[in-house]
């Protein structure tokens, strides 16, 4: 079993939908919780991090983390053509490595 | 502009050459990474280096070496005893520390032909 399962999709959605993405892991003891966005051909880039359960919130997006479920959600609120990129979710695993999600590919669709 | 800049963007090469990938970062960051990213397997980490003159392997180390003589500068070696080299490799930095907050370069699409 991974230490992070993302389901891959792609996901395709209309402009203006609500967009979730979402990741599970295993280990109880990851403490913090990232989102990239990776443009195809680029290097991700940080878009949000969270270090505690609850939700945070930056613009049209929110970043979810249950820890009792050990479940991390990335909302996207009026989504854009723009936003269409492929979203990987990362923990802080030991000695100061992260733990990357396989990444979910998102299509939005004009 | 700070930032961390990776050479070449396409690299190609034929089988059993060795290849050195260039990572250099001006951001002043102890800790330094490299991954490499095959399609639908997300990122997988191959070295990392937390400090000048040291290093560890990662998950996938074999047929790899990186050296870190500088703060800056952290290349990747792709040798020919690595069985499937053709993959996107992306290099990374961050200040180091339990809060890991990672910085990308835009990455080396390697081809062995």
């Amino acid at each position: 079993q991974k230490e992070v399962e993302q389901d891959p999709g792609p996901l395709s959605v209309p402009e203006g939908a609500i967009v979730s993405l979402n990741c599970t892991y295993s280990n109880s003891a990851f403490q913090y919780f990232m989102w990239y966005r990776q443009y195809s051909r680029k290097g991700p880039e940080l878009l949000m991090y969270t270090y505690s359960s609850g939700n945070k919130e930056d613009g049209r997006f929110t970043a979810q983390v249950d820890k009792s479920s050990k479940y991390i959600s990335l909302f996207i609120r009026d989504s854009q053509p723009s936003d269409s990129a492929t979203y990987l979710c990362a923990m802080e695993g030991s000695a100061s490595k992260i733990i990357f999600g396989s990444g979910t590919r998102l299509s939005i669709r004009p | 502009d700070g930032g961390i800049t990776q050479s070449p963007k396409y690299l190609f090469r034929k089988e059993g050459q060795n290849v050195t990938l260039s990572c250099e970062q001006n951001l002043n960051h102890d800790a330094m990474y490299w991954y490499r990213q095959d399609p639908g397997q997300g990122l997988r980490l191959i070295y990392y280096s937390q400090i000048v003159n040291d290093f560890q392997k990662g998950d996938i180390a074999e047929g790899y070496s990186v050296s870190r003589e500088k703060k800056e500068s952290f290349p990747l070696t792709v040798t020919s005893a690595q069985k499937n080299p053709t993959a996107f490799y992306l290099c990374a930095s961050s200040m180091g520390g339990s809060l890991n907050e990672q910085f990308f370069g835009p990455g080396t699409r390697l081809t062995v032909l």
